[in-house]
């Protein structure tokens, strides 16, 4: 069975803080790791990795993936209130002709002013 | 990018009703689309993967017949809840991968269906 397990499960920092956020990961035929942010509804996208050692930039936030030791981590610096979210990390195994994700518990960021 | 809408965003049903949740790729067609439940502070689970034209694959523990789905055309998912009960009260998210782009493309979400069945 495909597991994705994400760490540490809640973190509060305070605006300016630089953050790590992790994801391991289990999985057969896998293809893609991929970061969401979820605030209220649905989970927006952030990220997708399927090489190793590339890091992926955007703004503020960066991933990267180890296909190796099956773990990703997902930073933040600089770290403001917008970002308090659940951050969601997903694999994606190929099932067929499609690809099936199966997400990680999330790790519920609080970022106080 | 891709806009995928669902619909209801929210539904109160009385037990014992059925209730009908629409997803829609807005600007790309698509193939696949998998639904998703969510229970509060917890993660995503698939519930089931919708095909175009074929059968809906279900995800193991969830029921055929009390959770239908039905991908009618390559724009449109739906997922019927059958004979609501309280337990099945919870929040609903689709989502959608573009037909042909698939390798390169991450899969957009709705913006989920709060479902409260009193």
């Amino acid at each position: 069975e495909d597991k994705v397990v994400q760490s540490p499960l809640s973190l509060v920092v305070h605006e300016g803080d630089t953050v790590t956020l992790n994801c391991s990961y289990e999985v057969t035929n896998f293809r893609s790791l991929l970061w969401y942010k979820q605030e209220k509804k649905a989970p927006t996208f952030l990220f997708m990795l399927t090489s190793s050692g590339i890091e992926k930039k955007s703004g503020r936030l960066s991933s990267i993936l180890d296909k190796k030791e099956l773990f990703s981590i997902l930073n933040i610096t600089a770290t403001q209130t917008g970002d308090s979210a659940v951050y969601l990390c997903a694999v994606e195994a190929i099932i067929i002709s499609y690809g099936k994700l199966t997400f990680g518990q999330g790790t519920i960021l609080t970022v106080h002013p | 990018g891709a806009v995928v809408s669902q619909h209801p965003s929210r539904v109160i049903c009385k037990s014992g009703t059925s209730v009908k949740i629409e997803c829609r790729s807005l600007d790309f067609q698509a193939t696949t689309m998998f639904w998703y439940r969510q229970f509060p502070k917890q993660s995503l689970m698939l519930m089931a993967t919708s095909n175009e034209g074929s059968k809906a694959t279900y995800e193991q523990g969830v029921e055929k017949d009390k959770f239908l789905i039905n991908h009618a055309s390559l724009t449109l998912s739906t997922l019927t809840v059958t004979s609501a009960h309280p337990e099945d009260s919870s929040f609903y998210i689709c989502s959608a991968r573009k037909t042909g782009g698939f390798w390169n493309t991450e899969a957009f979400f709705g913006q989920g269906t709060r479902l409260t069945v009193v």
